[in-house]
């Protein structure tokens, strides 16, 4: 299944920096998109979404864009703190909400250095 | 904040023997979900379920899945006869009503089939 795609299997960052995080998609069904957060050992944390009508989406140090015609969305994490160090998923959805089947990508290991 | 907890954190069984994971979604949601990860793959959508009814279900969720609300707060997933490919961490997920925002997971359910 490739419909969600994260090319970069890990991605390092000093802390006070910003961390880019991308993710592809093949679908053009999909209208509704999500960023989690997940630690070892613990469920995905859901941190942001973004609907097909806006381009950006922000909440307080993190910022969803969306480029509909490259069916291509990235989280940006500004200032990164060492606490953000984590998997960061994509996930996607088809219907303009969080209800339906989520299809994820395969996660970006996140590591901000102090 | 309101949690998922998911029981128990880790179920280990033999091969052909059933085996229930239980969920206990936010409050107020109406929409519940399973997922499951084999370890070093994505995340799979298993089941979604709402007004006490499976809304969609993917082709992992044979005969061998059920899922029932046996009350008002209970949400199970019920594997009749364990595989070794069962293995995996299980999550369940719940969303309010609107849609909005995203799916809130749970801790997990590891699940080790000898």
């Amino acid at each position: 299944d490739q419909q969600v795609k994260q090319n970069s299997p890990s991605l390092s960052v000093q802390e006070g920096r910003i961390s880019i995080l991308n993710c592809d998609y093949t679908n053009s069904m999909f209208d509704y998109f999500l960023w989690y957060k997940k630690y070892p050992a613990e469920g995905p944390t859901f941190l942001i979404s973004i609907s097909s009508i806006k381009d950006k989406n922000e909440d307080g140090r993190f910022t969803v864009f969306l480029n509909k015609s490259a069916k291509h969305l990235s989280l940006h994490i500004v200032p990164s703190q060492p606490g953000d160090s984590a998997v960061y998923f994509c996930a996607v959805n088809a219907g303009g909400t969080s209800y339906g089947k989520l299809t994820f990508g395969q996660g970006t290991i996140l590591t901000v250095h102090p | 904040e309101p949690e998922v907890t998911q029981t128990p954190s880790h179920q280990v069984t033999q091969m052909g023997q059933e085996v229930i994971l239980r969920c206990v979604p936010i409050s107020n949601h109406l929409y519940f979900y399973w997922y499951r990860q084999i370890l070093g793959q994505k995340v799979e959508f298993l089941v979604s379920f709402y007004n006490n009814e499976i809304s969609e279900k993917s082709e992992i969720f044979d005969d061998q899945f059920s899922v029932e609300r046996p009350d008002g707060s209970n949400f199970t997933l019920k594997i009749r006869s364990t595989k070794l490919e069962d293995s995996a961490m299980y999550f369940c997920a719940s969303v309010k009503a609107g849609g909005r925002g995203g799916q809130y997971f749970g801790p997990g359910t590891r699940l080790t089939v000898l």
